[in-house]
Parts: structure tokens; sequence; C-alpha cells
């Protein structure tokens, strides 16, 4: 069975400093995929890693992919606070019923 | 304008009843799935739809069904409300799950049982 497994869970960082949060998996996968969840709210799509080496970035955050290692990063550069929310990572069986196995979610406090 | 819409938001009921959520998009998609997210943040999914035809059961009480009247609609119907099944559950489309399985999500409709 795929395991997701996500860290550090619950990341407190200051304003201006930059940090990665990391998603391992333990399948092949070559399908992985970002969410961000605000407080109360739902989940929305950051980022979609298709492939071995996959760099996407958006604003001060950027993903990337490594199918060999089966590791996805996500890292964060000059933190701000609207960047504060939970952070899933999200792998994709394949080859069966192409189901989402979410982490558990690293839950990101920027302090002022 | 709203790509995935559930009804409703909140729902508050006592143990024993049977109630449903709805579950709608409008982005054409052809695949819907149902998720449950505990109060720990753990987003587990439940079923999934492909024009209209179940693809993915998981592990779930058979006092949930899925019901799909057409594939812009995913309905979940839950018998016999239990306390454990007070959760958020969060209905989300995607386009075509082989190609790209990006997932866009609803709402979700918080479910709190007494």
């Amino acid at each position: 069975e795929l395991k997701v497994e996500q860290n550090p869970l619950f990341l407190s960082m200051q304003e201006g400093k930059n940090y990665t949060i990391y998603c391992n998996y333990s399948t092949t996968s070559d399908r992985l995929y970002w969410y961000r969840q605000d407080p109360g709210k739902s989940l929305e799509s950051l980022f979609v890693l298709l492939s071995n080496g996959a760099v996407k970035q958006e604003g001060r955050l950027m993903a990337s992919l490594d199918t060999k290692a089966r590791l996805s990063t996500l890292h964060i550069t000059a933190a701000v606070h609207d960047l504060s929310a939970t952070y899933f990572c999200a792998v994709d069986i394949q080859g069966g019923s192409e189901k989402l196995v979410f982490g558990k979610g690293t839950k990101l406090t920027v302090n002022p | 304008d709203t790509a995935v819409s559930q009804t409703p938001k909140y729902l508050v009921t006592q143990m024993g009843n049977d109630k449903s959520i709805k579950c709608e998009q409008n982005l054409g998609h052809d695949t819907m799935y149902w998720y449950k997210q505990d109060s720990k943040k753990f987003l587990k999914i439940m079923f999934s739809y492909n024009n209209k035809e179940l693809i993915i059961n998981e592990t779930v009480p058979n006092r949930f069904s899925p019901k799909s009247p057409d594939k812009a609609h995913l309905n979940l119907h839950i018998n016999s409300l239990e306390l454990g099944d007070s959760a958020v559950y969060f209905c989300a489309s995607s386009q075509d799950q082989r190609a790209l399985n990006e997932q866009f999500f609803g709402p979700g409709t918080r479910l709190t049982v007494l």
C-alpha cells in the first residue's frame, strides 16, 4: 500500500526566512501534486509535477520531484505571513485506479 | 462561476438519522470524488465515479452510498449516522484521471453528528 510521508508536520518560521517541506512516498509514481488549505477552507491546487526532475515555481514557492528518490520538495523563499496554511502533497497511484493518496499535511505558520 | 459546489456547507444532525450531501461541478470534468477529512486534517478518498460509473470504492461502511445521476453531479447519502462520521466531506473533480489527475475541490461540508 502506498504511504506518503510529509515532514515536518508543523513548521513555525520567521518572515523572510527560507525553508523546505519534504514529501516521501513508498512506491513508484511519477505524478505528484501539492495543495494548500487555509483554515476552514477547501484545498487549492498549487503544483502538478508529472515527471522526474520536474520543477515548478509560483511566487515564493518552488516544488520539485525526484522520482528515483521518491521525494518531492516544496521550498519556501523569504516567507511572508500570507503563506501561513497547511500544505499537502498527494501521490497518484498509477496503473490501477489512479487515486490520489495524501500526506498528513504540513501546518506552516509564518510569524512577523 | 463556482467550479465545484457542495450543499449544504454545514450539517448538524442526531445519531441514527439519514442525510445527503450534494455536489455539482461545472468544469465539464469526467471524474468526481468524495473525500473525508477527519479532525486531524487527514484526507482520505472514499469514492470516485467516472462518467457515472463507480471506479473507486474504498473500505467505507456500506451506510455510505454515492449516487451519480449524471457526470456533473455526485451525491453522498449516509444512513444511520454515527458519532464517528463527524468530519468535513469534500467533493472533487478531475478532467482526465489517467493523463493528468489534477483534482479541484469543492468548499466542503462540515458534518457534525450529536
